[in-house]
């Protein structure tokens, strides 16, 4: 089981620009969740997808889209790129049906905005 | 007034012995408590979660929720240096499965 992967490992773009990272999430998971983790910080909730709709909206601004695929990877959409924009972007999945809904962590994409 | 605080560090302690980490909420409707351990760069990792109130232990971890004072903690005994790492509490709500995060508690283990 390869657990959550993510792509691509460390990116840098200019302010302004649009950048889409993607998620595989855990074999067997239909649940994908996306945080932002400023440095020195805890992540901070973007959305999560299910069943290939949004199904819940952190406090992020409309320029952070998403979407799920049939085969329930996900991709983060950011546009019109801010230096604030910069942190380690997480994707977590987990399973809906369980009374327990432990999210399993990727790696995460560190994103540089210069 | 932050959903949940948590005490930024860093916490340096001599190898065996006993940390104590700890977090503070503010909304007694939460009722799933889980702590996080995330090495340097890497994704956070689920350590122990806790329903609603008491005590679980799993080796050499113990985690504790007193939802009367809305105060969790994580204890970690015979501590080695591979513990050196930050750990992060993180909470949520029965019905809301957005994870609240606190900052993350940088531990260094000396050896």
């Amino acid at each position: 089981d390869a657990g959550v992967t993510q792509s691509p490992t460390h990116l840098i773009k200019t302010r302004g620009q649009q950048v889409t990272l993607r998620c595989s999430p855990k074999s067997g998971h239909d649940t994908v969740s996306w945080y932002q983790q400023a440095l020195g910080q805890g992540p901070q909730f973007i959305f999560q997808y299910y069943e290939e709709e949004e199904r819940q909206r952190g406090n992020f601004p409309d320029r952070f889209s998403g979407h799920q695929f049939p085969n329930y990877s996900s991709e983060l959409n950011v546009n019109a790129l801010l230096l604030g924009d910069s942190a380690l972007y997480l994707c977590a999945s987990t399973f809906l049906g369980l009374s327990y809904n432990e999210q399993f962590f990727g790696p995460g994409t560190r994103l540089t905005v210069l | 007034q932050k959903e949940v605080e948590q005490d930024p560090g860093p916490l340096s302690v001599p190898e065996g012995a006993i940390v104590s980490l700890n977090c503070t909420y503010s909304n007694s409707a939460f009722q799933y408590f889980m702590w996080y351990r995330q090495y340097s760069r890497k994704g956070p990792e689920l350590l122990m979660y806790t329903y609603s109130s008491g005590n679980k232990e799993d080796g050499r971890f113990t985690a504790q929720v007193d939802k009367s004072s809305k105060y969790i903690s994580l204890f970690i005994r015979d501590s080695q240096p591979s513990d050196s790492a930050t750990y992060l509490c993180a909470i949520r709500m029965d019905s809301n499965y957005q994870l609240i995060w606190g900052a993350g508690t940088k531990l260094i283990i000396k050896p």
